[in-house]
C-alpha cells in the first residue's frame, strides 16, 4: 500500500500564477478530499469527491480555486490566480467508505510570494 | 452541523507520565470519533477510533473513551514517550456523512 501520493511537495510561485496541486488516491477508495491546513484557521476541508463526483464543495474558498476527478486514481486543485493569502499547506486524503478514518498524504506546501 | 472542541491546545509532559486530550462535539447524531497524529512535514495519520455502541478501546498504550451523554471523548496515552511527540487532532462524523469535523489539535510536547 503506498498510501495516498501528492505532488509537488513544496511550490513558490509569484501571484498570479496557475497553481496546480496533484493526489492519488488510495487504490479502491472512493472518497477524497481537499484540505488547506493553516495556523489561523486549522485544517478545513475544501471539497470532497465520491466516486470522482463532487459532492461537497462549500468549503472552496472563491471561485479561483477549483478541484477536478477524471478518473477514480487522480485529482488536481487548481489556483488561478493564485494570492498570498493561499499559502498553506494543502493536504488530499481518501477513504473506502462512510465511518471510515481517512489517509492522508505528506501534504503540498504552497507559498504564494 | 457539528462543532468539535479541543483541549488543551497545548500539552506538556515529562517522559513517562500519562497524557489526556479531550474534546467536545455538538452534534448528538455523530456516531463516530477519530484521533489522528500528525508529525512535522505529514499528514496526520489515523491512531485510533471509537464507534458510539462502545465506551472505550484500547490499542497498546493509547486508548480512547467516549461518553455519549456529556458528548466528550479522550484520548488517553499511557506512559508517555518522547516519540509521541506530535500534534494530536480529534475528529466526530455523523453516520453516512463521510464527513469528519476536526478539532483544532492539541500539541503534545514529551520532555525527556
Amino acid at each position: 500500500d503506498a498510501g495516498v501520493i501528492q505532488s509537488p511537495r513544496h511550490e513558490v510561485t509569484e501571484m498570479g500564477q496557475e497553481v496546480t496541486l496533484r493526489c492519488k488516491p488510495i487504490s479502491g477508495h472512493n472518497s477524497l478530499f481537499w484540505y488547506r491546513q493553516t495556523m489561523m484557521r486549522g485544517l478545513e476541508l475544501l471539497i470532497y469527491f465520491n466516486n470522482n463526483v463532487p459532492i461537497d464543495d462549500s468549503g472552496m474558498p472563491e471561485d479561483r480555486f477549483s478541484a477536478k476527478m477524471p478518473n477514480a486514481s487522480f485529482s488536481t486543485l487548481k489556483i488561478q490566480p493564485s494570492e498570498p493569502r493561499d499559502s498553506a499547506v494543502y493536504f488530499c486524503a481518501s477513504s473506502a467508505f462512510s465511518n471510515q478514518p481517512q489517509h492522508f498524504g505528506d501534504g503540498t506546501r504552497l507559498s504564494i510570494l | 452541523g457539528e462543532n468539535v472542541e479541543q483541549h488543551p491546545s497545548t500539552l506538556s509532559v515529562q517522559e513517562g507520565d500519562n497524557s489526556i486530550i479531550n474534546c467536545a462535539y455538538s452534534n448528538s447524531a455523530s456516531d463516530y470519533f477519530i484521533w489522528y497524529k500528525q508529525e512535522s512535514g505529514k499528514g496526520p495519520q489515523f491512531i485510533i477510533d471509537i464507534r458510539s455502541n462502545v465506551g472505550e478501546k484500547k490499542d497498546q498504550r493509547i486508548a480512547v473513551t467516549l461518553n455519549k451523554t456529556a458528548k466528550h471523548f479522550s484520548l488517553h496515552i499511557t506512559e508517555t514517550q518522547p516519540e509521541d511527540s506530535a500534534v494530536y487532532f480529534c475528529a466526530a462524523e455523523e453516520g453516512g456523512s463521510y464527513i469528519p469535523t476536526f478539532g483544532r489539535g492539541t500539541s503534545l510536547i514529551v520532555h525527556p
